[in-house]
């Protein structure tokens, strides 16, 4: 069965700073990769996706993130953090077999003045 | 145009009763999906539908739950006697129908068992 793993539940970075979030992956074959964001008071939102292809993806709000085969990983970054990026962040892994995803338990980001 | 739409948002039951959950997915969506999120945890997948159809209830935790979605548009996640363990917030999702189309969240209800 598939899983995923965020390490950080919580991470605190500056305003401006650059960020990384943590997604380490279980599953046999090339997985779909998913980074979902989660406002207060919103529904999730997809950031960015991986399925094949270059394995550097960007996504909306200036996030990009990285897939690692050899590490299992698909980590998200920003060179610059926002304040209003202050949010809770999924990551999420599916198959080809089936339509349901899998979800890590997410880090909560706090971004400082 | 609008987005995911779930009723209610909030919802205080006793132990032992009988809730519905109403999803109203965005217009020309064939696929939906229901989640379920615990306090500090991810979503849990719990069943998808492509049109009228489940396709997929494998996370339907027990028989206590089930879903409907009769004309392929509006669903309804309904649990029966339920636990305080069911407390969580339900999310609902949308999508276009080809596999891993993204998905677009409503807001979710947030379920009290008492």
């Amino acid at each position: 069965a598939q899983s995923v793993t965020q390490p950080d539940i919580h991470i605190t970075v500056s305003e401006g700073a650059s960020l990384e979030l943590r997604c380490n992956y279980s599953y046999g074959a090339t997985p779909y990769l998913f980074w979902y964001v989660q406002s207060p008071g919103q529904g999730l939102q997809l950031l960015l996706k991986y399925f094949s292809g270059d394995t550097l993806v960007q996504g909306i709000k200036g996030f990009e993130a990285e897939f690692k085969r050899s590490q299992s990983s698909f980590n998200l970054r920003k060179p610059s953090v926002h304040w209003s990026d202050a949010a809770e962040y999924f990551c999420a892994v599916g198959d080809t077999g089936r339509r349901a995803l899998t979800f890590g338990s997410g880090t909560r980001l706090q971004v400082q003045p | 145009g609008a987005g995911v739409s779930q009723t209610p948002s909030n919802k205080v039951t006793e132990k032992g009763k009988y809730v519905e959950l109403r999803c109203d997915p965005i217009s020309g969506h064939t696929a939906l999906y229901w989640y379920r999120q615990s306090l500090g945890q991810g979503p849990e997948f719990l069943i998808y539908f492509q049109g009228t159809g489940a396709a997929d209830d494998s996370g339907l935790p027990n028989d206590r739950f089930f879903a409907v979605r009769p004309e392929g548009s509006v669903s309804t996640l309904k649990i029966q006697r339920t636990e305080r363990g069911d407390s969580a917030v339900y999310l609902c999702a949308s999508s276009a129908g080809q596999t891993h189309s993204p998905l677009h969240f409503g807001n979710g209800t947030r379920l009290t068992v008492t």
